[in-house]
């Protein structure tokens, strides 16, 4: 069956640094989209995005971050200069139309 | 943007009970989703629905469109069906939009 992945499953960085969290939606999909948990707390959504464009983005998706689809497979998301709050679990999903599908997400913890 | 109650937040029970977690959402909606997540982080989609009632195994969701308002059940309760479940409903924009998550309801099944 089918399924969203996501590398790398946890990374570690130090304050200031840059990140990319890669995703590979399911390959039919045609929206995509990021949430990120904090240790905690509910997840929250982040971006979504649709034919190469973003579609939406909460408040918390500030100028510190951004994404791509780089090629016809990957969805990226890049986190400029990381905070300690950042730290969290970032989750990637892919959709036809409602159903989303979720990646098993990747723990970013920041230093 | 949708605001989603989830209740209760927690909830123990014994094997073999019967359990119903219970979901409100303020904005109208083209379809719910409820989620499963297990320590370690990651996210199972269990439903989509948009109307009415659906069955997977023990699992029964149902909504009510009219009220806003979704309840998950769990019959002949099982310790493997310990976890935290969420309910998520997307924004007006359909496929485009978002998740907004419940805070989830974590549930232990005692033996």
């Amino acid at each position: 069956e089918p399924e969203v992945t996501q590398t790398p499953s946890h990374q570690v960085t130090q304050m200031g640094q840059e990140v990319i969290l890669r995703c590979v939606p399911i390959s039919n999909h045609l929206y995509f989209y990021w949430y990120r948990q904090i240790l905690g707390q509910k997840v929250e959504f982040l971006v979504s995005f649709y034919n190469n464009e973003i579609s939406e983005k909460s408040e918390i998706f500030d100028d510190q971050f951004s994404v791509e689809r780089p090629d016809g497979s990957n969805f990226t998301l890049k986190i400029r200069s990381t905070k300690l709050e950042d730290s969290a679990m970032y989750f990637c999903a892919s959709s036809v139309a409602y159903e989303q599908y979720f990646g098993p997400g990747t723990r970013l913890t920041v230093t | 943007k949708n605001e989603v109650e989830q209740s209760p937040q927690n909830l123990t029970a014994q094997e073999g009970e019967f359990i119903t977690i219970n979901c409100s959402y303020s904005v109208g909606i083209s379809a719910l989703h409820w989620l499963q997540q297990h320590p370690g982080g990651g996210i199972v989609s269990l439903f989509m629905l948009s109307s009415g009632k659906k069955k997977h195994g023990r699992l029964i969701a149902t909504i009510n469109i009219q009220e806003k308002h979704s309840s998950l059940h769990i019959t002949a309760s099982h310790p493997r069906d310990s976890a935290v479940y969420i309910c998520a409903a997307p924004g007006p924009g359909g496929g485009a939009d978002g998740l907004t998550f419940g805070k989830g309801t974590h549930l232990i099944i005692q033996p």
